[in-house]
């Protein structure tokens, strides 16, 4: 199993432009996730996803879009790049089910840059 | 809302040299807690995790009591190597059904070791 990939590891962007990150993962996994990490504040969830055509937002969801059509796949969209988005971007998966113990697994992680 | 505090870092330790890193929490009721190891340029891999109250969590000779009554979740290692080197995340996970259970991770603490 490769686990939950992630392309790019690196970007940089210029303000006002849009781009996908991608995150994909091979264990059948229902619930993906994605976080920004940022000095001094850990890791914040942006928007999270417990199935197939089904996400919701997490804490950090404004400047995002995110859809789920397959349950392998899960891509964050930035619309229009902003100064604010630079960060750690990291993709996450787990089971579902009735116990909120789940190991979460966490991809690389794209350093996305944004002047 | 859910809430996790660490110490701040960086913590630097000579090699087998003891090792705490505070974690205490705000939650409602009985939350699952985690902490979660991050070496450097990879994602967040688990490193142990509590599920009820008086549990010990335990890996790679790290381990973290679950203390309800002081909302603490401690993580201890008696005799730290160069290779523990690395920012260590404390989390727990809500109360909801599991399915959509969301983590809150602390702002992390590097821990550096050396020889």
């Amino acid at each position: 199993n490769a686990g939950v990939t992630q392309t790019p590891k690196f970007q940089v962007l210029k303000t006002g432009q849009s781009m996908t990150l991608q995150c994909a993962q091979d264990m059948n996994h229902e619930y993906m996730s994605w976080y920004r990490q940022d000095p001094g504040m850990g890791l914040r969830l942006i928007h999270y996803s417990v199935g197939a055509g089904i996400t919701d937002q997490g804490e950090v969801p404004n400047g995002y879009n995110v859809s789920r059509s397959t349950t392998e796949d899960f891509p964050l969209r930035l619309l229009s790049a902003a100064p604010s988005q630079t960060s750690v971007y990291f993709c996450a998966s787990r089971l579902t089910g009735g116990a909120s113990s789940y190991e979460q697994y966490f991809g690389p992680g794209t350093r996305l840059t944004v002047t | 809302g859910n809430s996790v505090t660490q110490m701040e870092g960086p913590v630097t330790l000579s090699e087998e040299a003891f090792l705490t890193i505070n974690c205490t929490y705000t939650a409602t009721g009985y939350p699952s807690l985690f902490w979660y190891v991050q070496y450097p340029g990879e994602g967040l891999q688990l490193l142990l995790k509590a599920t009820k109250a008086d549990d010990k969590g335990s890996n790679k000779g790290f381990e973290a009591t679950y203390r309800k009554e002081t909302t603490s979740f401690h993580l201890e290692k008696g005799s730290v190597q160069v290779s523990d080197s690395a920012v260590y995340f404390c989390a727990l996970s809500d109360l909801d059904t599991g399915t959509a259970s969301k983590l809150t991770f602390g702002t992390g603490t590097r821990l550096q070791v050396t020889l």
